[in-house]
């Protein structure tokens, strides 16, 4: 049963603009929340993340706002750039120490020129 | 930094062999290791939990006497598939994850099983 959703799988953008990637999750153990960015044939790198006791994280263009009770977080890149390009997953870890993650299934975010 | 490094980085390999993959954390310890298996435009799939100096801790699903898994320092993980067979193929990644409590993990660049 996947924990951890991400609903679109692709996404379209134009360089310059927001990119917005959403990500829906159903176990409330889950207390920290993590996006990966993965190009074709290579390992996920660790983009940003975000605990459960914030709302919001910063870091340059990327910003990740989480709602508890919606059980829902978001990626924002802006702006977007043509190196953004690959796909996107959501992770969640749960409030223990095994470090396990649930990912998503991943968005395959294409910016435009 | 947290670099995990993988090898190879691709292999082919002919029905009933085995493989051996090896996942390394170069800049740090990780008393944790997970190996991921993905299939084509598919997520990440959790196989097992590899933790040094003891057994792998495997998923649900997934055969252990297939995927042998050992974690034998604080900054080596190796998967051996064994008997191996063309539904094996697959992109095998491996991650680390840091001692400190961290909770990020940090994936190595992954290896191609392509079984023949």
């Amino acid at each position: 049963d996947q924990q951890v959703k991400q609903n679109s799988p692709s996404l379209s953008v134009q360089e310059g603009r927001i990119s917005i990637l959403n990500c829906d999750y159903t176990n409330s153990m889950f207390d920290y929340f993590l996006w990966y960015k993965k190009y074709p044939a290579e390992g996920p790198t660790f983009l940003i993340s975000i605990s459960s006791i914030k709302d919001k994280n910063e870091d340059g263009r990327f910003t990740v706002f989480l709602n508890k009770s919606a059980k829902h977080l978001s990626l924002h890149i802006v702006p977007s750039q043509p190196g953004d390009s690959a796909v996107y997953f959501c992770a969640a870890n749960p409030a223990s120490s095994d470090y396990k993650l649930s990912f998503g299934a991943g968005t395959t975010v294409t910016v435009r020129a | 930094g947290a670099v995990v490094s993988q090898h190879p980085s691709r292999v082919i390999c002919k029905s009933g062999t085995s493989v051996k993959i090896e996942c390394r954390s170069l800049d740090f310890q990780a008393t944790t290791m997970f190996w991921y298996r993905q299939f084509p435009k598919q997520s990440l799939m959790l196989m097992a939990t590899s933790n040094e100096g003891s057994k792998a801790t495997y998923e649900q699903g997934v055969e252990k006497d297939k995927f042998l898994i050992n974690h034998a320092s604080l900054t080596l993980s190796t998967l051996t598939v064994t008997s191996a067979h063309p539904e094996d193929s697959s992109f095998y990644i491996c991650s680390a994850g840091k001692l400190a409590g961290a909770y990020e993990q940090y994936f190595g660049p992954g290896t191609r099983l392509t079984v023949t």
